[in-house]
């Protein structure tokens, strides 16, 4: 079965700097990498998601890369705010298959005003 | 358009005790998830189900835990006897259809947070 790895655990950076949570993952046939944000007592929330025939997707200050032949893919946060104080979980799932999600084991993300 | 809903938000019991949890998915969605997430890690797929069939449950300890969805659109998940490592968030997602082809959105509820004491 698919087994995700993320790093790092815990992360601080100062507000206004830039963050980056990595994560690689086994199967080689996942295909979708979802990234969900997860703030303390919520419901983790989508917040960009990359499918394997693009290599990066941006939104707004969030960015992901993608990387087939390594099996790594990576979210970039820039010019953190207070509010994205969180814990992010990357995923992976194959989306011919039944779509199963798999999860790291999140990064602590904490903005040092 | 409304989100999943889950209820009860909190339960505390005692090992061996009995507990249900139920999940509305969001209206139109096919597919259902239930998710374990234990303090510090990662959410983890216990049941899929496709409308009222189930997908995928090779992750559900089936001795103690049962899901159904009977109608194809709410659903409960239940443990019975409940063991101390089961204290968990107990998250429900749904998503439009997977069989559709291509990916959907999984949308999560609010998660049930069950501590066995």
């Amino acid at each position: 079965g698919e087994n995700v790895e993320q790093h790092p655990s815990t992360l601080s950076v100062q507000e206004g700097d830039s963050a980056v949570i990595k994560c690689t993952y086994s199967d080689s046939a996942s295909n979708y990498f979802p990234w969900y944000k997860q703030e303390l007592g919520k419901r983790p929330q989508l917040i960009i998601d990359i499918r394997s025939n693009v290599g990066e997707k941006k939104d707004q200050r969030i960015a992901v890369t993608l990387n087939k032949t390594a099996k790594h893919f990576s979210l970039h946060i820039t010019e953190t705010q207070p509010e994205d104080s969180a814990v992010y979980f990357c995923a992976a799932s194959f989306t011919f298959g039944n779509e199963k999600l798999t999860f790291g084991t999140g990064t602590r993300l904490t903005i040092i005003p | 358009e409304a989100g999943v809903a889950q209820s009860p938000r909190y339960k505390i019991i005692e090992k061996r005790q009995s507990v249900a949890f139920w999940c509305n998915p969001i209206s139109g969605h096919a597919t259902l998830y239930w998710y374990q997430q234990i303090l510090g890690q990662g959410p983890k797929l216990l049941i899929q189900f496709q409308n009222n069939g189930v997908v995928d449950d090779s992750q559900l300890p089936k001795d103690r835990f049962s899901a159904e969805r009977l109608k194809g659109v709410d659903s409960t998940l239940k443990i019975q006897p409940a063991k101390l490592e089961d204290s968990a968030v107990y998250l429900c997602a749904s998503s439009l259809d997977w069989s559709s082809g291509g990916t959907d959105t999984q949308y999560f509820g609010p998660g049930t947070r069950l501590t066995v004491l």
